[in-house]
């Protein structure tokens, strides 16, 4: 399956723990982007990297979420310190360029207890 | 601020017939638009896109307009049949100054009925 990779598909956590959600872009693909999506709404950016990069990191909280996306290996989004609010559907989509379509992952639904 | 608006919640079409879905947004900075197709616990499917210098695209099933001076897109399927039924996301970037970020709006959800 050469389609957008994000694991795990589900995660729960307990307030307060830290969450770790991956990304593996298409193939070919250096451009990566994380969006959140609450329920019965649409998707929200949160971050656009290319790797090793930060392009724009404005949609993301400005405490406890941080995304990476090293030279080998898969795009990490991390939240620290989950509280009850994060829980949501993050979304991670690639591209071959920043004018090109994305495509997207099937999702990490976070659930925190 | 909800920068692209989908007005209609839900849609209901029979097969065979002709499927309208609508988009309206407000930034007139916006110069590339996509609609997306998305299944239950699926991410979202890239399905045509149309970049402002055009006020068509079509492929296949499915063609999608776009009017600048009313700032609103719309996208048709015709025929339109039942595994087309998803919620469908219009979504709109504006490559000039916010590169790749794209604004979604809070989708169509599309049954279509045989």
């Amino acid at each position: 399956n050469a389609g957008v990779m994000q694991n795990p598909r589900h995660l729960v956590r307990r307030r307060g723990q830290e969450a770790r959600l991956r990304c593996s872009p298409m193939k070919g693909h250096s451009h990566v982007y994380w969006y959140r999506q609450l329920p019965e709404e649409g998707l929200k950016f949160m971050v656009y990297l290319q790797k090793e990069n930060i392009i724009d990191e404005s949609g993301m909280p400005k405490e406890r979420f941080s995304a990476e996306f090293p030279k080998e290996g898969p795009s990490i989004l991390r939240i620290q310190q989950v509280v009850r609010g994060d829980s949501a559907a993050y979304f991670c989509a690639s591209s071959k360029g920043s004018n090109q379509p994305q495509h997207f992952g099937d999702g990490t639904r976070l659930s925190i207890l | 601020d909800q920068q692209v608006k989908q007005n209609s919640p839900s849609l209901s079409v029979q097969e065979g017939r002709i499927s309208i879905l609508n988009c309206d947004y407000t930034n007139s900075m916006f110069d590339y638009f996509l609609w997306y197709k998305k299944y239950p616990a699926e991410g979202p499917t890239f399905l045509i896109s149309i970049s402002s210098i055009k006020d068509k695209n079509e492929d296949g099933r499915f063609t999608v307009f776009l009017n600048k001076s009313a700032k609103h897109l719309s996208l048709h399927i015709v025929p339109s049949q039942p595994g087309d039924s998803a919620v469908y996301f219009c979504a709109a970037s504006d490559r000039g100054s916010t590169l790749g970020r794209l604004y979604f709006g809070r989708g169509t959800q599309l049954t279509v009925w045989p």
